[in-house]
Parts: C-alpha cells; sequence; structure tokens
C-alpha cells in the first residue's frame, strides 16, 4: 500500500518560532509538493521538487523554505512563524512527469500559530 | 493559464437520492482533469481521473464523472448517497500544474 507520511497530525507554536513539516514517502516518486489548505480557498502550492537538492516556487512561497536532501524526504520550514500561518499543511507526492500522474497525498499537519 | 470553479460550496441530500458535484473548468491545452475526496482530518484520496481514453470515467465508491468539452464540465455524479459519502470534494485540472477548486462539502441526511 502506498504512504505519504507526515511527521505530526498536530502542532502548535509561538509567533517567531521555526517550524520545520517533515513528509516521507515510500513509492520512490520523483515529485514531492507542499500545500496548504484553507477554507474555501482549496489547496494552493508552496513548493515542489522534481529531484533531490532540487526546488521551485509554487503559488505563496513567500515566508516558507524546502529542503530535499533525500528522494524520500521533503521538509517545509516556516523560518518565523507568523499567525497567518495557521493552516492545514499537506504534502504529496507523484511520478515524474505531467499528465495523468495523480498525486499522492499525507494525512496533512494541523499548524497553529499562537 | 487554467483554473477550476466548483459550482457549490455546499451541496446537501437525503441517503439514498443520487449525488451531483459540479465543476467547470478552463485550459488553453488538453487539461488531464481529476476528482479527489477528504474525509475529514484526512488527507486527500483520488476518486477518479480523465485520462482522454473515454469521456465517462467511472471511479471508486460508485462514483462516476462524465468529460464534456463542449461545455468545459467535469461534473461528478453517483446514482445513490451513502452515510460514508459525507465529505468535502476537489475537483483539479492539471495542463502543468494541479489547480485545485475550493471545494465542495457534500452532507449527506439519514
Amino acid at each position: 500500500d502506498v504512504k505519504v507520511t507526515q511527521s505530526s497530525r498536530y502542532l502548535v507554536k509561538r509567533t517567531g518560532e521555526k517550524v520545520f513539516l517533515e513528509c516521507v514517502q515510500d513509492m520512490d516518486h520523483e515529485n514531492m509538493f507542499w500545500y496548504r489548505q484553507d477554507p474555501g480557498l482549496g489547496l494552493r502550492l508552496i513548493y515542489f521538487s522534481y529531484d533531490v537538492k532540487m526546488k521551485e516556487k509554487g503559488d505563496i512561497p513567500e515566508g516558507y523554505s524546502v529542503s530535499r536532501e533525500k528522494k524520500e524526504r521533503f521538509s517545509l520550514i516556516l523560518e518565523s512563524a507568523s499567525t497567518n500561518q495557521t493552516s492545514m499543511y499537506l504534502c504529496a507526492s507523484s511520478f515524474f512527469g505531467t499528465g495523468y500522474n495523480e498525486q499522492f497525498f499525507g494525512p496533512g499537519t494541523r499548524l497553529t500559530v499562537l | 493559464a487554467q483554473s477550476v470553479t466548483q459550482l457549490d460550496s455546499h451541496v446537501s441530500v437525503s441517503e439514498g437520492t443520487p449525488v451531483l458535484l459540479r465543476c467547470n473548468y478552463s485550459s488553453s491545452y488538453s487539461p488531464s482533469l481529476f476528482w479527489y475526496v477528504q474525509h475529514p482530518n484526512k488527507g486527500l484520496q483520488l476518486l477518479l481521473k480523465y485520462t482522454s481514453a473515454a469521456t465517462l470515467v467511472k471511479g471508486i465508491n460508485g462514483f462516476e464523472a462524465e468529460f464534456k468539452k463542449s461545455e468545459t464540465s467535469f461534473h461528478l455524479t453517483k446514482p445513490s448517497a451513502h452515510m460514508s459519502d459525507a465529505a468535502e470534494y476537489f475537483c483539479v485540472v492539471r495542463s502543468g500544474d494541479m489547480r485545485f477548486g475550493a471545494g465542495t462539502r457534500l452532507t449527506v441526511k439519514p
């Protein structure tokens, strides 16, 4: 059974803290993605990576960075958390290429920044 | 540029009645289209995808969707709703990047 796991289901942090969200996939996928999900806005792409050490900005990269040192692991970093980053964060992975390759999602991390 | 519009933010049906979740898209090229479902506190699960092989696509749990190019629509249907269908549903268009609709929350009344 294919699997994408995220390090935490719920996380509470304080404003200004550095926050790490970890994602691991066991499907040998080349592509990995980080989204944030907010009510009424659907999913918005923060960053994605199509290979180790490669990264591309998505639609809303401000305030975030990412790291991909190994193929199976993709980390999202909030350098200095702010209250407007309170959200649900979803990690996904897929095989390389465009077209019909669907993305497989993790269970999500609900982050609250106080 | 591509975009997707889910026409209803909330749909409520009674158990055993048909379900219709509406999705319109725009895309400069022939798109790939997907429907995902998200149950409470869970990640997204693929329901079905359009791969250009057939305009009527069958998915899991009795759902299906019809690709209508002339109407730029990809509506999701199910003949008979079940309580376990209550969830949020996302229509997704892909022509390069994936673009997600805002979601439709389906409520199923007993």
